[in-house]
């Protein structure tokens, strides 16, 4: 088991560029969230998706975020017309189901610099 | 909010001591999580520990909640260089939106050999 696959590890973009940031979830898991770490801070929910539906996107900014995760393949974050803001850690996370019963297994992130 | 807080911040111990950190949360929770973070990688689960449990022991790590305190401590035992990353807590609403975990910003702990 790969466990949570994130791609690429690092993102470099210029202001006004498009990031799309990839995660494939674990073998059996088919929830997926998303979250990111500004420097110095704590993890911040983002969105929470299942195969073909977006359940809780209370953590997305309103603008230029979205967020998938289709049939097929895996969950892509898009952030379209970057920022220096949207420089961040970005980490998906997946769990087999019911959140009260495990934890979270997390990828090990893409970072991404935007200049 | 709900945020969780380390305390502390940072803390710098030596190898074989022991390294307690703690964490303060605000409303109800469901559950409350410790997770790892070496230095520009991914998060590590560490324990899981429910609002009716009081304490929970996974190798060289110890848990305690405190529900009427709202607060958790994580001990690591007999440290060790390797242990050396960022400790989160995190936590789990009690409401409907139960997957939603609630980070706190860290402990960085350092392991000196």
């Amino acid at each position: 088991n790969a466990g949570v696959m994130q791609n690429p590890r690092h993102l470099v973009r210029r202001r006004g560029q498009e990031a799309r940031l990839r995660c494939s979830p674990m073998k059996g898991h088919s929830h997926v969230y998303w979250y990111r770490q500004l420097p110095e801070e704590g993890l911040k929910f983002m969105v929470y998706l299942q195969k073909e539906n977006i359940i809780d996107e209370s953590g997305m900014p309103k603008e230029r975020f979205s967020a998938e995760f289709p049939k097929e393949g895996p969950s892509i974050l898009r952030i379209q017309q970057v920022v220096r803001g949207d420089s961040a850690a970005y980490f998906c996370a997946s769990s087999p189901g019911d959140s009260l019963a495990y934890g979270y297994t997390f990828g090990s992130g893409t970072r991404l610099t935007v200049v | 909010s709900q945020q969780g807080e380390e305390d502390p911040q940072a803390l710098s111990i030596q190898e074989g001591e022991n390294a307690t950190m703690n964490c303060s949360y605000k409303t109800s929770i469901n559950n409350l999580q410790w997770y790892r973070q070496n230095s520009g990688r991914g998060l590590v689960h560490l324990i899981l520990i429910r609002s009716n449990e009081r304490e929970k022991h996974s190798g060289r790590l110890r848990v305690t909640l405190d529900t009427s305190k709202k607060s958790s401590s994580l001990l690591i035992t007999a440290s060790r260089a390797a242990d050396t990353a960022s400790y989160f807590c995190a936590t789990a609403f009690s409401g409907g939106s139960n997957y939603k975990l609630t980070f706190g910003k860290g402990t960085l702990l350092t392991v000196n050999p």
